[in-house]
Formats: C-alpha cells, sequence, structure tokens
C-alpha cells in the first residue's frame, strides 16, 4: 500500500508566525511531487510541482523543498496572514501514473 | 481562461437514490480526473479520462458508479443506487496531457450528502 503522510494534520498560529508542515512519501519510483492549497468552498489551488532532489520553490510567502533520498517534503509559510487560512495538500505521483494524496495538513492563522 | 466548472455544488438525496455530477474542464485539456474526497481523507482517484478512453478505473466502484466523457469535452459522473459511505466532495479536475508534471486544475466540488 503507498501511503503518503503528512504532519501535522492541523495547526493554528498568530498572524505574524512562520510555520511548516511536512508530506512523507516512498522514495521508491518517484516521479514528482504536487503541493495544493484548499481554501473552503473553493477549488483547490495550485502551488508547486517538484521533481529532483534538492528542488526549492518559492510563490511570494510560501516555499517547499524536496528530498526524493529520503522522502520527504517541507513546506514554509513565512509571516502567516488569515488569508492563508486553508488545508494544504501533497501529493505523490509515481510509476502506477496517478496523483496520491496525503490527507492534509489544516492550517488556522488567527489576526 | 475559464477554470473547471462542475454543478451542482451541493446535493442531498436519501441512500439507495440516483444522483448525477457535471463537470466542463478547461478547453483544450485532454486529460480528466474525477476525485472523491472523504471527510478527513486526501482526495482519491475514481476514474481518468485520456479524450473519451478511459485511462484508470482502477478504484471506481463499478457496481454503482458509472462515468462516461463521450466527446472527450465534458463529462458526468453519476451513482446509482448512493449509499451512505458516498458522502463526499467529489471533484473534477483536468490536465493538458495527464504527464507527472502536468499541473492539474480542480473545479470547486460536488459536496454530496446521503442521508
Amino acid at each position: 500500500i503507498l501511503n503518503v503522510e503528512q504532519s501535522p494534520q492541523s495547526l493554528h498560529v498568530q498572524e505574524g508566525d512562520s510555520t511548516n508542515f511536512t508530506c512523507s512519501f516512498p522514495s521508491s519510483n518517484f516521479y514528482a511531487l504536487h503541493w495544493y492549497r484548499w481554501e473552503t468552498a473553493k477549488s483547490p489551488e495550485a502551488l508547486f510541482v517538484m521533481t529532483l532532489n534538492g528542488d526549492e520553490k518559492k510563490k511570494g510567502r510560501i516555499s517547499a523543498t524536496l528530498n526524493t533520498k529520503e522522502g520527504y517534503s517541507y513546506l514554509y509559510i513565512k509571516g502567516s496572514q488569515p488569508e492563508d487560512s486553508a488545508t494544504y495538500l501533497c501529493a505523490l505521483y509515481n510509476q502506477g501514473g496517478k496523483l496520491i494524496f496525503g490527507q492534509g495538513t489544516e492550517l488556522s492563522v488567527k489576526p | 481562461e475559464a477554470g473547471v466548472a462542475q454543478s451542482p455544488r451541493y446535493k442531498i438525496i436519501e441512500k439507495r437514490q440516483s444522483v448525477a455530477f457535471w463537470c466542463n474542464p478547461i478547453s483544450g485539456h485532454a486529460t480528466l480526473y474525477w476525485y472523491q474526497q472523504i471527510l478527513g481523507q486526501g482526495p482519491k482517484l475514481l476514474i481518468q479520462f485520456q479524450n473519451n478512453g478511459v485511462v484508470d478505473d482502477s478504484q471506481l466502484p463499478k457496481d454503482r458508479f458509472s462515468a462516461e466523457r463521450l466527446k472527450g469535452v465534458d463529462s458526468t459522473l453519476k451513482i446509482q443506487p448512493a449509499k451512505l459511505e458516498d458522502s463526499a466532495v467529489y471533484l473534477c479536475a483536468s490536465s493538458i496531457v495527464g504527464q507527472s508534471t502536468d499541473t492539474q486544475y480542480f473545479g470547486p466540488g460536488t459536496r454530496l450528502t446521503v442521508l
């Protein structure tokens, strides 16, 4: 069974705090890792697609790193804002030819 | 560019009833996906189309679920008859060709409640 695990399941931070979450996955047969942000009542929004070991990507205050040898990716948010409140999903694409999603990390940022 | 459209946004039905969901992908996207997201879990792929052909339906409960994409554009997903455990958000997504690095663009989903 292929498991993609995310931690923590939920996180509550104050506005201005920096935070990070983890996505763990089997490192064999790795093709790509996708990160999505899903706000309540909206469509999941693509953040990053990462393929290379050591990859670092950045979009505004959000960045992500990838370690394919040990099977993990970190997502960082610098200076969290209330509008960052959402569920953050990672998904592994391997030789099975489809995205396998983790259960998500639910972030709540209080003003 | 218009995004992925889905309807309805919400649906409440009794168990054993039938329900259908509609999806219109981004224009020009060859690959269309239907996902089921149960509360507390990540989205799970039900079926993947490449144009109007099925690429993967290994996780589709075929005794009650069916899907079609007749002209390689929009798609419908049907559940007949529904069970309580089918309560979930049904997400449609599309991508250009379905490769590992292709971004999948999601619609807003249909939240189904089966009573």
